[in-house]
């Protein structure tokens, strides 16, 4: 167990709709990433948060957006989905420091109908 | 772009066999980290590697890492079917994965 915990586990829901993802990481972590891993492209970094601030952007769609809030948790907000965005979305977690050890969450696998 | 990007993208052995894999990566580096990846879970760390460092062991897993060639290799010694999975190589400043490579092992 990572300590990193996310929510739902899994979710299947029709194109076109919005949907949130949530995810608590480590107790006394700052910094939250979001991956989405498809078959075929692999892991994705999507964006990173560090206490509250957005810190790094990857390769995350306009319809996509995350915010962490004042208690560390963070959510992943996917609107107008595709048929393409179905994947397992992972959140990770890492301390202060520049050795950042990323602790990953389950997973929330989004099924897209 | 990934940072990391892994060779071989899937690798077949038999247990017992010895399993490397090579990491490479773009731009300079504090550290690079390995991280492993059961079938539809999260991925676990490894190890970490140094940019000053050369080699590094843990269990039976050995990392070396050549900043000149801004390469890395995991070696898996004497393999286990409990090591199938994929692995992943990212650097720490910013923590980009590859596609990872897919290992087998058969019992």
């Amino acid at each position: 167990d990572s300590g990193v915990t996310q929510t739902p586990k899994h979710l299947i829901t029709a194109t076109g709709q919005r949907v949130t993802l949530r995810c608590s990481p480590r107790s006394g972590d700052l910094s939250v990433y979001w991956y989405q891993q498809s078959l075929d492209q692999g892991l994705q970094f999507l964006i990173q948060y560090y206490n509250g601030e957005e810190r790094a952007k990857g390769n995350i769609l306009e319809r996509f957006s995350a915010q962490q809030f004042p208690d560390l948790h963070s959510e992943l907000n996917l609107s107008s989905l595709e048929l393409g965005d179905s994947a397992l979305y992972f959140c990770a977690s890492s301390s202060v420091g520049i050795y950042n050890e990323q602790f990953f969450g389950p997973g929330t696998r989004l099924t897209v109908l | 772009s990934q940072q990391g990007e892994e060779d071989p993208q899937a690798l077949s052995i038999q247990e017992g066999e010895n399993a490397t894999m090579n990491c490479s990566y773009k731009t300079s580096i504090n550290n690079l980290q390995w991280y492993r990846q059961n079938s539809g879970r999260g991925l676990v760390h490894l190890i970490l590697i140094r940019s000053n460092e050369r080699e590094k062991h843990s269990g039976r897993l050995r990392v070396t890492l050549d900043t000149s060639k801004k390469s890395s290799s995991l070696l898996i010694t004497a393999s286990r079917a409990a090591d199938t999975a994929s692995y992943f190589c990212a650097s720490d400043n910013d923590m980009r994965f590859g596609a990872g490579t897919r290992l087998t092992v058969k019992p």
